[in-house]
């Protein structure tokens, strides 16, 4: 069983739409959690840590849930330039603070 | 500087050559990690430094694949014998201590004919 795994996608949903995707981690010692974004030909960048509590960035949010051992990101009102490649990340188990990646859910917004 | 800096940039060689890729992290940064990306794939982990550990080789897909990180800051990836599946984006990260995010240099696209 892979660490992190997501579903690749792509989901292809029109402008204004909600979308939701969700990822599973293997080590229930981990102990942080992000989401990244990636365009096409860049490099990833930090989206957003996703806390126990759950939280919000304006029209993202992200969930954690540590007893089925996934993690979710919302995004409400989609624009075209949100499509990109959403990366889940999870990090540390012990003392070895190791991220590791997700291989990533394309997302393809449409007019 | 502010960010993680790669070079080169772009990097074209012919098959069998070395060659040698540089990262630079962030200063203060601890942990710096080596990835690869063909086009249209994720991710494939390569390497893990943290600190004055041992590195976390267990990603490097052959022996021709070597990386060192001196005094804790600039790292070199080392590919010896090059392939033309060698082709890829190869992505340097580092982040503080703890379990902060990462953050990616800009890569280096290497080409192998």
């Amino acid at each position: 069983r892979k660490e992190v795994e997501q579903d690749p996608g792509p989901f292809n949903v029109p402008e204004g739409a909600t979308v939701a995707f969700n990822c599973t981690y293997s080590n229930s010692a981990s102990q942080s959690f992000f989401w990244y974004r990636q365009d096409c030909r860049k490099e990833p960048k930090l989206l957003m840590s996703v806390y126990s509590s759950g939280n919000e960035d304006g029209r993202f949010t992200a969930q954690l849930n540590r007893a089925s051992q996934y993690i979710s990101l919302l995004i409400r009102d989609s624009k075209l330039s949100d499509s990109a490649t959403y990366l889940c990340v999870v990090a540390g188990s012990g003392g070895y603070q190791k991220v590791t990646f997700g291989t990533g859910t394309k997302l393809q917004v449409i007019p | 500087g502010a960010g993680v800096s790669q070079s080169p940039s772009n990097k074209v060689t012919e098959k069998g050559k070395d060659v040698e890729l540089r990262c630079d992290p962030i200063s203060g940064h601890t942990a710096l990690y080596w990835y690869r990306q063909s086009l249209g794939q994720g991710l494939e982990f390569l390497i893990y430094f943290q600190g004055n550990s041992a590195p976390d080789k267990s990603g490097l897909p052959s022996d021709r694949f070597s990386a060192e990180r001196t005094g804790g800051s600039v790292s070199t990836l080392t590919i010896q014998r090059t392939q033309q599946e060698d082709s890829a984006v190869y992505l340097c990260a580092s982040s503080l201590p703890g379990l902060a995010g990462v953050i990616f240099g800009p890569g280096t696209r290497l080409t192998v004919l």
